[in-house]
């Protein structure tokens, strides 16, 4: 079965420095999700969108955006890049909110920042 | 108090053990309950969803105790690639919000 794809699985910045992060959901899914988790922690929100519009928002930084395109696919801007960011970014998506709350999460994006 | 909170751990076993994980959440109007296991370095996966009373999918057994907000897993027969960390997941609804928290995390080593 189709999964979650995400792009790319391995990124390094430096400080400064803009990342985008790409995500594209499993076929039919048209919520997705984005979790960050850094290093002994557990995936902390940061962001959701339902039909290409912000459904909640969670802890993320004022450098960071995100959208969802009329595909679907969903991309993740982070801009001004700290060390602090350093960590593994996953995506995940489900069928619409209500229908069920299922979350099928990508293999991650790892970032590390130097 | 933490929205998910759950056993420390970690939890080393010998294969072919029962163990028991133990859940509790914050959030009174959480509606939905989910394990999700992650092993090293890789992506979350849902294990089980637990959305009434409590479920069972073949070794794996899930309660919910809404009155107690109390969430176990419970793991038969343990196999050698049972080792990961189990994640108790909640989803906090409320109008649109539909964001999973999660716990810290169990680790278990299943030993031969």
């Amino acid at each position: 079965a189709a999964g979650v794809i995400q792009s790319p699985r391995h990124l390094i910045k430096e400080k400064r420095e803009t990342a985008t992060l790409k995500c594209y959901p499993i076929p039919r899914h048209d919520t997705v999700y984005w979790y960050q988790q850094g290093p002994g922690q557990d995936p902390q929100f940061l962001i959701s969108f339902y039909e290409k519009m912000q459904s909640d928002k969670g802890s993320i930084p004022d450098r960071f955006s995100a959208q969802q395109f009329s595909d679907y696919h969903s991309e993740l801007n982070m801009s001004s890049l700290e060390l602090g960011d350093s960590a593994l970014y996953f995506c995940a998506s489900s069928l619409a909110p209500g229908y069920t709350y299922e979350q099928y999460f990508g293999p991650g994006t790892r970032l590390t920042v130097t | 108090r933490k929205e998910v909170e759950q056993d420390p751990g970690p939890f080393n076993v010998p294969e072919g053990a029962t163990v028991a994980f133990n859940c509790t959440y914050s959030n009174s109007a959480s509606q939905s309950f989910f394990w999700y296991r992650q092993d090293c370095r890789k992506e979350p996966k849902l294990l089980m969803s637990v959305y009434s009373s409590g479920n069972e999918d073949g070794r794996f057994t899930a309660q919910l105790n809404r009155a107690s907000q109390y969430i176990s897993l419970l793991i038969r027969d343990s196999k050698l690639s049972d080792s990961a960390t189990y994640l108790c997941v909640v989803e906090n609804s409320g109008g649109s919000n539909y964001k999973l928290t999660f716990g810290k995390g169990t680790l278990l080593t299943v030993n031969p």
